[in-house]
Parts: structure tokens; C-alpha cells; sequence
């Protein structure tokens, strides 16, 4: 079975500086992907980024990049110059290969202050 | 990526009565799936929806509760059936695009319902 876990239920950044929500997970599964997704308060969730198990590289998307290590098994999302806008909840997401099925953690409710 | 919507986008609802939401996309795609997620809880998995057979479901969600239909390559409906106040929810439609690629799995708007 595939756990995620996002231990900060809520997280405050000032305005223009960066944040990093964390995200681990537990699975046996040996090829997988890891998921980040944003939902304002309007309730939609907004796709920002992606990375695959054995991308060497770490994933990186505009002002997000998500900072990947595999041996501790997390996957953190790192938003530089934090804007007010980004204030929102953040749910980490991960989908082994072979399943469509996406298992969610429990999110971050970041808050960006001006 | 495929642009999602959902009809409607919230709706208020009398308990015992149903609701049908509709998500539309504007491309092919393969797989189509329907998320809820409680208020302040974060999302499950109610089903996925098959194109020309029955949707499968997961644990805990039943068909008789939850039908699906999914006619096409494009368009799929989530019936909440029998409506209590522990179903007011955001539903989610969620699609993987015709190429199965593993990295793009995008969300509709939501449905936002509230059961009195």
C-alpha cells in the first residue's frame, strides 16, 4: 500500500521569499510518480509539477521545483518568491506505474503574508 | 493539457433526492476518474470511469450509490444517489490523457454540493 504524509498542516511565508511545503511517502513499489497539486479556495485543483522515480534530475516548473530524494523518500515542494496569490491549500500526490490511482496526503495550508 | 469542466458547480440539494454532474473534456482521453473530497479532508478515489463497460469502483463506494456512465472518449457523468448530508462534498473529475503518459493527470473545476 502507498502512504503519503505532509506533516505541516499549515505553513506562513512572507511575501517574495521562498517556502519549502515537506512531503515523504512509503511505498515497495519500484517505479512510481510523485504529484504536486494546488487548490485555492475555489476548491479546483491546479496540476504544478511532477517527478518520476528515476528521473535523475529534480523536477522544476516556473517558480516550483520539487526537491526529490529518493533514499529518505520525500519529495518537497520548494516555491521560490513567494507571491500572494500562492496562498492556498498544497496536496503532495503519488501513483505507482501501472495505476491510474493517485493517493493523496492530508495537505499544507500555506499562507503567504505581505 | 486537456481543459476540464463540470456542470454543475455547486449545488444545493434536498437529503433522499439525486445529483447528476457532468464533466466534459475537450480532448480524447483514456482514463476518467471521480474524486470526493469531505470538507477538510483530502481526496479518495470514488471511482474510475470506463469507456463502454461499468465504471470500477473502489473500496467503499458502490454503484447503486454512486452510478457512472461513460459514453465516450470525452465525456462522463457521477450520479450521488439518495442524497444524505454526509455527501456534501467537492467532487472532482480527474483525466489522464490518450497517451497514458504517467506525468499529466489533470482535475476539473470541482462541484462543490451541500446536502440539507
Amino acid at each position: 500500500a502507498q502512504k503519503i504524509t505532509q506533516t505541516q498542516p499549515g505553513m506562513f511565508v512572507q511575501e517574495k521569499e521562498a517556502v519549502t511545503l515537506d512531503c515523504t511517502y512509503d511505498t515497495s513499489d519500484q517505479s512510481y510518480g510523485l504529484f504536486w497539486y494546488k487548490q485555492p479556495s475555489s476548491g479546483e485543483m491546479i496540476f504544478l509539477i511532477y517527478q518520476g522515480s528515476y528521473d535523475e534530475q529534480n523536477a522544476t516548473e516556473g517558480r516550483y521545483s520539487l526537491n526529490f530524494q529518493k533514499a529518505r523518500k520525500s519529495a518537497n515542494l520548494v516555491i521560490s518568491a513567494s507571491q500572494l496569490g500562492d496562498s492556498a491549500m498544497y496536496f503532495c500526490a503519488m501513483r505507482k506505474r501501472g495505476s491510474s490511482r493517485l493517493t493523496f496526503g492530508e495537505g499544507t495550508q500555506l499562507t503567504v503574508n505581505p | 493539457s486537456a481543459v476540464i469542466s463540470q456542470k454543475p458547480s455547486r449545488d444545493i440539494c434536498q437529503r433522499g433526492t439525486s445529483l447528476t454532474i457532468q464533466c466534459q473534456v475537450d480532448s480524447q482521453v483514456t482514463m476518467m476518474f471521480w474524486y470526493r473530497q469531505q470538507p477538510g479532508q483530502s481526496l479518495t478515489l470514488i471511482a474510475t470511469a470506463n469507456q463502454g463497460s461499468e465504471a470500477t469502483y473502489e473500496s467503499g463506494f458502490v454503484i447503486d450509490k454512486f452510478p457512472i456512465s461513460r459514453p465516450n472518449l470525452t465525456f462522463s457523468t457521477l450520479t450521488v444517489s439518495n442524497m444524505s448530508p454526509e455527501d456534501s462534498s467537492i467532487y472532482l473529475c480527474s483525466v489522464e490523457d490518450i497517451r497514458g503518459v504517467m506525468d499529466e493527470q489533470y482535475f476539473g473545476p470541482g462541484t462543490r454540493l451541500t446536502v440539507t
